[in-house]
């Protein structure tokens, strides 16, 4: 079992919607939790950044945490079709100087 | 300020050959990171150089190496290539050690033919 698992999708929808892009962990001692997006040809860009569990909002970007699940969520509300690229999980896990990564979800917002 | 730079931004290479690539972070970042992103692995850590000296090193064999130098510009090299080295090879720099505030450049993409 990887320690970050990410749905690749590619995930659809129209432009206007409210996303909803998801990380599962596996180790409880996670606590600092990131979400990177990279567009084609582009290196990941931080969007957010959130510890523990709770909520981080940043304009239409809001980040949750359920340590209970051990699910992180990224949510972008009005997506627009900018929005389209990949987004990426990540945390430090037990280490801080090495990120362990998700996948990544494709995003494709339809005009 | 400009970001962070990579070059060259594409690379074609054969098998048994050896290639290098350069990174040079942003005005001021002292630690650079190395990572390697495929289809199938995703994202792994390569490793960090901070002030010249490797600091922490990923799962990657010996063929793997780098520097850094009292500019702190870096440089990876990759020695007798195989096809699965094929990758985008992102750096990231960042003022210290450590992974919060890390800024990737847009990487290298190596093809081994």
């Amino acid at each position: 079992q990887k320690e970050v698992e990410q749905d690749p999708g590619p995930l659809s929808v129209p432009e206007g919607a409210i996303v909803s892009l998801n990380c599962t962990y596996s180790n409880s001692a996670f606590q600092y939790f990131m979400w990177y997006r990279q567009y084609s040809r582009k290196g990941p860009e931080l969007l957010m950044y959130t510890y523990s569990s709770g909520n981080k909002e940043d304009g239409r970007f809001t980040a949750q945490v359920d340590k209970s699940s051990k699910y992180i969520s990224l949510f972008i509300r009005d997506s627009q079709p900018s929005d389209s690229a990949t987004y990426l999980c990540a945390t430090p896990g037990s280490s801080n100087y090495q990120l362990i990564w998700g996948a990544g979800t494709k995003l494709i917002i339809k005009p | 300020k400009a970001g962070v730079t990579q070059t060259p931004r594409y690379l074609i290479k054969t098998r048994g050959q050896q290639v290098t690539l350069s990174c040079s972070p942003i005005s001021g970042h002292r630690s650079v990171s190395w990572y390697q992103q495929t289809p199938g692995q995703g994202l792994q850590f390569l490793f960090e150089y901070f002030s010249e000296t490797q600091r922490n090193k990923g799962n990657f064999p010996g063929r793997f190496s780098g520097r850094q130098f009292s500019n702190s510009r870096s440089e990876m090299n990759v020695s007798t290539l195989e096809l699965g080295d094929s990758a985008l090879y992102l750096c990231a720099s960042s003022i210290g050690t450590g992974v919060n505030e890390q800024f990737f450049g847009p990487g290298t993409r190596l093809t081994v033919l």
